[in-house]
């Protein structure tokens, strides 16, 4: 099993829906996880840090579930700029070398 | 402040020809990444660095070599280009400690024909 895992999608939507994608992990203990946003051809953009208590921002709600194990990502009254590809990180282990595993990403396409 | 800047943006090489692409950073960050992603792919590390005159390896360091002489600088060289190294190169940096986010340049894309 991978240690991060998400599904590739696409996730096609409309204008104005709610969509939540899922990240699941394995073997961390960390406190910190990153959503990046990629668009075709660009370099990862990070779009949020993700802790225990869960982060806000604008039409972006990240949240952490350690319980069962995964990260996700709400983002509300979508617009056709958020059509992207949303990748989920974790640092790598407990040793400090501030390596980050990523997931595959998962493709986000909003239809007018 | 411009952050991670990798350069060239684009090149083309020829089989067996070798290149370095050039990465810096104006963050101050001790800990910088190599990464390849090929097309619908996800991202893999090749090499790495903790601080000036440390490096490691990463998933994919097969046919690539690095240096870190400065804080700024971490140049990634290709010494026999093959078909097999296509693909578009990010360098990212990061500061020091777990749990931070890396920060990336805008990417190479190398075509090697």
């Amino acid at each position: 099993r991978k240690e991060v895992e998400q599904d590739p999608g696409p996730f096609n939507v409309p204008e104005g829906a709610t969509v939540a994608f899922n990240c699941t992990y394995s073997n961390s203990a960390s406190q910190s996880f990153f959503w990046y946003r990629q668009d075709c051809r660009k370099e990862p953009k990070l779009l949020m840090s993700v802790y225990s208590s869960g982060n806000e921002d604008g039409r972006f709600t990240a949240q952490l579930n350690r319980a069962s194990q995964y990260i996700s990502l709400l983002i509300r009254d979508s617009k056709l700029s958020d059509s992207a590809t949303y990748l989920c990180a974790k640092p790598h282990g407990s040793s400090n070398t501030g390596k980050l595993i990523f997931g595959q990403g998962t493709t986000l396409q909003v239809k007018p | 402040n411009a952050g991670v800047t990798q350069t060239p943006k684009f090149r083309i090489l020829k089989i067996g020809q070798s290149m370095t692409l050039q990465c810096t950073q104006d963050m101050n960050h001790n800990y910088m990444y190599w990464y390849r992603q090929d097309p619908g792919m996800g991202l893999k590390l090749i090499y790495y660095s903790v601080g000036a005159g440390i490096t490691d390896k990463g998933e994919v360091p097969n046919g690539y070599n690095v240096s870190r002489s400065t804080t700024e600088d971490f140049p990634l060289r290709l010494e026999l280009a093959a078909p097999s190294q296509t693909s578009v190169y990010f360098c990212a940096s990061t500061a020091l400690g777990q749990g931070q986010p890396q920060h990336f340049g805008d990417g190479t894309r190398l075509s090697i024909l």
